[in-house]
């Protein structure tokens, strides 16, 4: 059962744009939240993260917003950069279990 | 400060051998946690160390187990390998805070690649 969806496998922006990535979640019980990124033979690393009492969370050039109505969350990074270019999971966290998505293949070109 | 490290990074094995992966957690972290990413998936949760002991188990058979160590390092065994446990195995490590690891961010290894052949 798919608890956690990335329904975009891939996304491809311009360097300087905004990177829009989405997650919707089905199960109530997860109330925390957390985004990772992954490059080619490494494992993934932490990004941010947001708490259900929070509809949003900034760090830097990262924003996550949560909306819990819909069980939706996304992640927006501003400016995107090359160096951005990776695969990005979103996690749920909620009852002793934590689930992830399949992830987006996010390019960022020059 | 030693980031997650695990061992080996790749290995091949036929169908019913028994294969052990490693993992050392974080320095400061005393929780350890394993992950199979299929290709094209996400990483599924296998099962969760703390203390020694098994504390929380996804969906996986019981050929999966594993093992912590008192330096808080840690084993998975899988045995009897079957073709579709050829996969990415993630190790992560965390800090077990007032009882739960709940809101401590996962800490990811490199993984150690395992094809069944």
């Amino acid at each position: 059962d798919q608890q956690v969806k990335q329904n975009s496998p891939s996304l491809s922006v311009q360097e300087g744009r905004i990177s829009i990535l989405n997650c919707d979640y089905t199960n109530s019980m997860f109330d925390y939240f957390l985004w990772y990124k992954k490059y080619p033979a490494e494992g993934p690393t932490f990004l941010i993260s947001i708490s259900s009492i929070k509809d949003k969370n900034e760090d830097g050039r990262f924003t996550v917003f949560l909306n819990k109505s819909a069980k939706h969350l996304s992640l927006h990074i501003v400016p995107s950069q090359p160096g951005d270019s990776a695969v990005y999971f979103c996690a749920a966290r909620g009852n002793n279990d934590m689930r992830f998505g399949a992830g987006t293949r996010l390019t960022v070109k020059p | 400060d030693a980031g997650v490290t695990q061992s080996p990074t790749h290995l091949i094995k036929t169908r019913g051998q028994q294969v052990t992966l490693r993992c050392s957690p974080k320095s400061g972290h005393d929780t350890v946690s394993w992950y199979q990413q299929a290709l094209g998936q996400g990483p599924q949760f296998i099962f969760q160390y703390y203390e020694e002991e098994e504390r929380q188990r996804g969906n996986f058979p019981d050929r999966f187990s594993g093992h912590q160590f008192p330096n808080y390092s840690s084993e998975l065994n899988v045995n009897a390998l079957l073709l579709g446990d050829s996969a990415l195995y993630l190790c992560a490590s965390s800090l077990y805070m007032g009882g739960s690891s709940y809101n401590s961010p996962l800490h990811f290894g490199n993984g150690t690649r395992l094809t069944v052949t």
